[in-house]
């Protein structure tokens, strides 16, 4: 039972650049999200979905989309990189949205745009 | 604003010691309270998770309490282990849709 998976583990854009961030879950989970995480900051929420076919926006969406063709897998796409979006990016999910519901994080993907 | 607010920032303790670490929130409405542990280059992975009539949860030697009238939750490490270096976030969720409030962590750093 691999959980969470997040590919790749570390990247390096140049700005402008656009790339594909992948998470796969085979833990049939229905809720997937993407956070990004900041030095000194919590974890800001970006997109998340509450089933195949169903995205919304978060704290911080603006530079992302993001699109859920399948339970399984929820990737996040940076469509033109700039040096702010430099962070560690988390993907998680849940079962479903029920409020104790526990989430379950992926290793990260560390993201340096230059 | 909905806040969650840690302290201490950093804490370095000699291993087998006990130590506490500090969650104060502003968040409304409250569902519940949780506590992580995320180790360096690794994603968090949850120790506790409290409602609002929970008072105290245990997660082996960690125990998480939670007052809800201060809005003050701590985790309690006791006989701390090498292995428990690691960053701790302290997580509320809002009682409607996937609104998660992050605090900051406190980077805990155990020494032999």
């Amino acid at each position: 039972n691999a959980g969470v998976t997040q590919t790749p583990k570390f990247q390096v854009l140049k700005t402008g650049q656009s790339m594909t961030l992948q998470c796969a879950q085979d833990m049939n989970h229905e809720y997937m999200s993407w956070y990004r995480q900041d030095p000194g900051m919590g974890l800001r929420l970006i997109h998340y979905s509450v089933g195949a076919g169903i995205t919304d926006q978060g704290e911080v969406p603006n530079g992302y989309n993001v699109s859920r063709s399948t339970t399984e897998d929820f990737p996040l796409r940076l469509l033109s990189a700039a040096p702010s979006q430099t962070s560690v990016y988390f993907c998680a999910s849940s079962y479903d949205g029920r409020l104790n519901t526990e989430a379950f994080f992926g290793q990260g993907t560390r993201l340096t745009v230059v | 604003k909905n806040q969650v607010e840690q302290s201490p920032q950093s804490l370095i303790i000699l291993e087998g010691k006990n130590c506490t670490l500090q969650c104060n929130y502003t968040v409304s409405p409250f569902s519940n309270l949780r506590w992580y542990k995320q180790d360096t280059g690794r994603g968090p992975v949850s120790l506790t998770i409290m409602t609002f009539s929970e008072n105290t949860k245990s997660n082996g030697r960690y125990t998480a309490t939670l007052d809800a009238d201060t809005k003050q939750s701590s985790l309690h490490i006791t006989a701390s282990q090498l292995s428990d270096s690691a960053s701790y976030i302290c997580v509320v969720r809002k009682n409607y849709g996937q609104n998660f409030v992050f605090g900051p962590g406190t980077r805990l750093s155990v020494l032999p």
